[in-house]
């Protein structure tokens, strides 16, 4: 799989809207963009994940460049709820064997101020 | 709850002793997936099951580790003569096809 470069951390305050980057200028023409998020002690938990469209569902919208080598994950309202690990992860959609697993890095820890 | 479901949540043992855990992916998921996490690291790939075959096993998962998946459903991990390096969370997911996969909440293990 691709490798994704993320900051190791940043803040946003409650209520506004949390922008999250994510790099991954080697993706594949194949490889869709996946993005999950782990509170603390918890399982990592699904967002979202899109090949070339930007997406939304109720969770988040993810915007991903023309040149696929970039995304921003965006919560559009954070709440204190929202501070948590978030892992930006590429990966074939659908293969099998060694492109199907997800390869986490270590993520961007998000802190929600109030 | 039709989520992913691990046993159990936390497991405490004494180095040398074998541990199993169990793992029950979401109703007609055909993938599932074992992963370990440490405190501070994102989730590590263990091994990964499409049906009832083990399709891949990552160099993390010593001789000491073997896990199945009999029926297609659940699934099993053990780890036999623990050691304390094998103290981590344990992580379980499944998934269907091109959508993301879904984790439990894991199995944290201690080993004293």
């Amino acid at each position: 799989d691709a490798k994704t470069t993320q900051p190791p951390s940043m803040d946003c305050a409650e209520g506004r809207a949390a922008n999250l980057p994510c790099n991954h200028s080697t993706i594949s023409g194949n490889e869709y963009v996946y993005w999950y998020r782990q509170i603390h002690s918890q399982g990592p938990q699904y967002i979202i994940h899109g090949l070339k469209n930007n997406e939304t569902n109720e969770m988040a919208s993810l915007i991903i460049t023309e040149d696929r080598k970039s995304s921003t994950l965006i919560l559009p309202h954070a709440t204190l709820r929202d501070t948590a690990v978030y892992y930006c992860i590429v990966r074939v959609a659908g293969g099998t064997g060694a492109n199907s697993k997800l390869t986490f890095g270590k993520g961007i820890t998000l802190s929600v101020r109030p | 709850d039709t989520g992913v479901s691990q046993d159990p949540r936390h497991k405490i043992t004494k180095r040398g002793q074998n541990v199993t855990f169990r793992c029950d992916p979401i109703s007609e998921h055909n993938r599932l997936y074992w992963y370990r996490q440490t405190l501070g690291q994102g989730p590590e790939f263990l091994t990964y099951f499409q049906n009832e075959a083990q399709l891949e096993k990552s160099r993390l998962l010593s001789d000491r580790f073997s896990a199945e998946r009999p029926k297609g459903s659940f699934s099993t991990l053990e780890i036999q003569r623990t050691e304390q390096g094998d103290s981590a969370m344990y992580l379980c997911a499944s998934s269907l096809g091109r959508e993301g996969a879904f984790f439990g909440q894991g199995t944290r293990l201690t080993v004293v």
